[in-house]
């Protein structure tokens, strides 16, 4: 079935560092890959998608890489600050149920000051 | 423009009663889609709405239900409430319009958190 894993679940860093989360997903079929940033008591919001026609994308001090191959994307997050500080998720769909993304289950990132 | 909006933000009912939440998509955007958040199975799919029609389901039981209305409002619908189904309800909207399938951003709304008792 579709499954999308990611890692690591936890996630601590000095501020000024970078940071990656990886995903990894199953079915060969995805082409859209967003990630999304919750902070507590909100709703996810996105920060950055990719779909399966490119490699690489670049929004100021976030990134997102994609390996069709592998099946595996990275979000690339340089120059932490405090408020990078949330909880990250990678998500997948593919073109018949594009809006049905299927979620990883979630990196809580921590920016130490 | 305004984002998604949500209502109820919280709920309490007791297990055996049914609930109804409220989403309000960005202005102009046409698919709705809900998603339940749980700590243990994390962020999964219910179901998606474009033009008053269901267009994808996930796999929860027939008690969840929605629908869609004309100005592209969606409610859903939760029966014979059981503790489990206590949980953050998200909603999320996209534009819609592009065609062969491209996939469209969703955006999110806060959520309603729902608490079954």
């Amino acid at each position: 079935g579709e499954n999308v894993e990611q890692h690591p679940s936890t996630l601590s860093v000095q501020e000024g560092d970078s940071a990656v989360i990886k995903c990894t997903y199953s079915d060969s079929a995805s082409n859209y890959f967003p990630w999304y940033k919750q902070e507590l008591g909100k709703g996810p919001q996105l920060i950055i998608d990719i779909r399966s026609n490119v490699g690489e994308k670049k929004d100021q001090r976030i990134a997102v890489t994609l390996n069709k191959t592998a099946k595996h994307f990275s979000l690339h997050i340089t120059e932490t600050q405090p408020e990078d500080s949330a909880v990250y998720f990678c998500a997948a769909s593919k073109v018949d149920s594009s809006y049905k993304l299927i979620f990883g289950s979630g990196t809580r990132l921590l920016v130490r000051p | 423009k305004a984002g998604v909006t949500q209502t109820p933000r919280y709920l309490i009912k007791t297990r055996g009663q049914q609930v109804t939440l409220s989403c309000s998509p960005i202005s102009g955007h046409r698919s709705v889609s809900w998603y339940q958040q749980t700590p243990g199975q994390g962020l999964q799919f219910l179901f998606e709405y474009f033009s008053e029609t269901q267009r994808n389901k996930g796999n929860f039981p027939g008690r969840f239900s929605g629908r869609q209305f004309s100005n592209s409002r969606s409610e859903m619908n939760v029966s014979t409430l059981e503790l489990g189904d206590s949980a953050l309800y998200l909603c999320a909207s996209s534009p819609v319009g592009l065609a062969g399938g491209r996939a469209d951003t969703q955006y999110f709304g806060p959520g309603t958190r729902l608490t079954v008792l």
